[in-house]
């Protein structure tokens, strides 16, 4: 079955640097969009960055352009987000989630989740 | 940006009765060379991922209840839950994955039993 694992959250300072993975077993990773979206406590959902299933193309959300980075290996089966200069308001648990589509990634709807890692910004 | 406005915030629906959220979009998130409207709803239960439900604003996912409807087109979408039962608590929200990013979420409705 799909199964998607997010790691590396916790809580880091201001200005510093986090690394995100999320690990996918279960469907053929390399044929498939992946996104990160986020959720601030007691928040909704937040988009916050997106990769095509080969690493052609990637998209932000405008708040963290510049200072995230997503990417992927597909032979490692897994999805990153570099969190670079991360500020307070980037406190949230961030999800990793699947395209619905293979070989589409401008227009899919996300049919698996994983169950987040929450990134905790504070002094 | 495409802005999905939800109502309402939050509905209490007394168990076996009819839930519906609506879905309101900025733009046109139809597509005429396709035919399909690029909206998506998903549940969250407390402590839990989102789970898709519907794509392509009225597709149930394999799985889903039947209970679960989506329906509308354009800027216009609906979510109802026809007889409410006590797993359906939640908060739902619709998502709209048309044309380019940033691909955008409702604010979320929350779904109790009154």
């Amino acid at each position: 079955q799909v199964q998607l694992v997010e790691s590396g959250g916790g809580v880091v300072q201001p200005g510093r640097s986090l690394r995100l993975s999320c690990s996918a077993s279960g469907f053929t990773f390399s044929i498939y969009g992946m996104h990160w979206v986020r959720q601030a406590p007691g928040k909704g959902l937040e988009w916050v960055a997106g990769m095509s299933y080969d690493g052609s193309d990637e998209y932000y959300v405008e708040s963290v352009k510049g200072r995230f980075i997503i990417s992927r290996d597909n032979s490692k089966n897994t999805l990153y987000l570099q969190m670079n200069r991360l500020r307070a308001e980037d406190t949230a648990v961030y999800f990793c989630a699947k395209d619905l589509d293979s070989y589409s990634f401008d227009g899919s709807a996300y049919d698996y989740w994983g169950l987040g890692t929450l990134v905790t910004v504070s002094s | 940006d495409i802005v999905l406005t939800q109502s309402p915030d939050s509905l209490a629906v007394s168990l076996g009765e009819r839930a519906t959220i609506n879905c309101k979009s900025s733009q046109n998130i139809f597509y005429s060379s396709n035919n399909k409207n690029y909206l998506a709803w998903y549940q969250q239960r407390p402590g839990q991922p989102p789970k898709l439900l519907i794509y392509w604003a009225s597709t149930r996912k394999s799985g889903v209840p039947d209970r679960f409807t989506g329906s509308g087109s354009g800027t216009d979408f609906t979510l109802t839950i026809s007889s409410l039962q006590a797993e359906d608590v939640a908060v739902y929200y619709c998502h709209q994955y048309y044309n380019a990013p940033p691909w955008t979420f409702g604010q979320g409705t929350k779904v109790e039993i009154k």
